[in-house]
């Protein structure tokens, strides 16, 4: 079976830092993506990580550790605009290399 | 390239009708895919299509569900029989997998509601 787990819901404030985890459990493994999601709207990609280790892309960066199951997503310098659901997906080579999504992260940024 | 087009954007139909939605991919993506999403989840795997063949399909995909993608570019998704619990947002994605990221590209989706 597959698993991803992620918190449900998450607060942070305006230009504090945010970290989002990310858990799976898949057959296989072939990158782990995170998407974000605002309200009404389509997931949009953030960032890629597919060996160990930290992938920053401006204010946001992404871990890996695929010994452990595990991936972060940090969000810097937060601002109201990031408030959004946040998807930890998994491509599984042993299900045709498609894409599985966790339920996400509905992230409140408060001033 | 627009980016991934899904039409219609919403429909409303009574229980038992049938509806079909279409995507029309990114022109030069090989890979498409249909997700479904409810309110506070994340996308569900439906199906998926490389080329015009249809390589997956989930446990979720009843028989009252059937996709298509009949020249590998534009796809349908068909749903029989409307039941109450299909309402959803049906999305489309696509992708390029070339040994690149091969993210996947949404469209904005159809919202689907069944009275």
């Amino acid at each position: 079976g597959q698993n991803i787990d992620q918190p449900t819901e998450m607060t942070a404030t305006e230009g504090a830092i945010v970290q989002i985890n990310c858990t799976y459990q898949t057959s296989g493994f072939n990158g782990l993506f995170w998407y974000q999601q605002h309200a009404g709207e389509a997931p949009t990609f953030l960032s890629y990580n597919v060996l160990d280790g930290l992938e920053e892309k401006g204010r946001f960066s992404s871990f890996l550790s695929r010994s452990k199951g595990y991936s972060y997503l940090l969000l810097k310098e937060l601002q109201m605009k990031d408030s959004a659901s946040y998807l930890c997906a998994v491509r599984d080579p042993y299900n045709n290399n498609d894409m599985r999504f966790g339920a996400g992260t509905r992230l409140t940024v408060k001033p | 390239d627009t980016g991934v087009s899904q039409d219609p954007r919403h429909k409303i139909t009574k229980r038992g009708q049938n509806v079909t939605f279409r995507c029309d991919p990114i022109s030069e993506h090989n890979r498409l895919y249909w997700y479904r999403q409810t309110l506070g989840q994340g996308p569900e795997f439906l199906t998926y299509f490389q080329n015009e063949a249809q390589l997956e399909k989930s446990r979720l995909l009843s028989d009252r569900f059937s996709a298509e993608r009949p020249k590998g570019s534009f796809s349908t998704l068909e749903i029989q029989r409307t039941e109450q619990g299909d309402s959803a947002m049906y999305l489309c994605a696509s992708s390029q997998f070339s040994g690149d990221t091969g993210e996947l590209f949404f469209g904005e989706g159809s919202r689907l509601t069944v009275l």
